[in-house]
């Protein structure tokens, strides 16, 4: 039973647009949503996070909407450039329960 | 205030050997956690250490264990190796208590042939 799911395994745009990943989940106990960014034989990278009391957070070029009742996360990134091509995880925890991961979103940006 | 790190970075073994993985978590950080990443593959949780205790575990065999030591660096042991263990070993460390980041290390390769 999945309960983080990025339907999108890859992704690729334009240098300059908007990059938007997506995020699903269904457990409504999730109280902390988190990003990361992986390249390839890294460990993951934090990005940005918000609390559930939060409909948006924003730091640089990166912003993340929660949409609690279509229990829907998405991470913006704009403008996109060359470094950002990685994986993104979506990650949600609650209480001392261990950090659900997503499947991941190869994200290419095309210069 | 230094990273997470994890010893060694590149290991090689053969089947049937045993190998052991280190974590040293951010100064503070009480909780460690250990994830395997295969090719293709997403994060599999394995456990969660917090203050000495498992308070965590994925599903995977007996064979992968672990212990966190009263300075909160973590160990990983693998017993029994076989070639499907062949992947990237991370460990994330935080603080441990509600709303959480985790922060993660280098990873460890380890190959198995």
């Amino acid at each position: 039973d999945q309960q983080v799911k990025q339907n999108s395994p890859s992704l690729s745009v334009q240098e300059g647009r908007i990059s938007i990943l997506n995020c699903d989940y269904t457990n409504s106990m999730f109280d902390y949503f988190l990003w990361y960014k992986k390249y390839p034989a890294e460990g993951p990278t934090f990005l940005i996070s918000i609390s559930s009391i939060k409909d948006k957070n924003e730091d640089g070029r990166f912003t993340v909407f929660l949409n609690k009742s279509a229990k829907h996360l998405s991470l913006h990134i704009v403008p996109s450039q060359p470094g950002d091509s990685a994986v993104y995880f979506c990650a949600l925890h609650f209480g001392n329960e261990k950090l659900t991961f997503g499947t991941g979103t190869r994200l290419t940006i095309i210069p | 205030k230094a990273g997470v790190t994890q010893t060694p970075r590149y290991l090689i073994k053969t089947r049937g050997q045993q190998v052991t993985l280190s974590c040293s978590p951010i100064s503070g950080h009480r909780s460690v956690s250990w994830y395997q990443q295969t090719p293709g593959q997403g994060l599999q949780f394995l456990f969660e250490y917090f203050s000495e205790t498992q308070r965590n575990k994925g599903n995977f065999p007996g064979r992968f264990s672990g212990r966190q030591f009263s300075n909160s660096r973590s160990e990983m042991n693998v017993s029994t190796l076989e070639l499907g263990d062949s992947a990237l070993y991370l460990c994330a460390s935080s603080q441990g208590t509600g709303p959480d980041t985790q922060y993660f290390g280098p990873g460890t390769r380890l190959t198995v042939l």
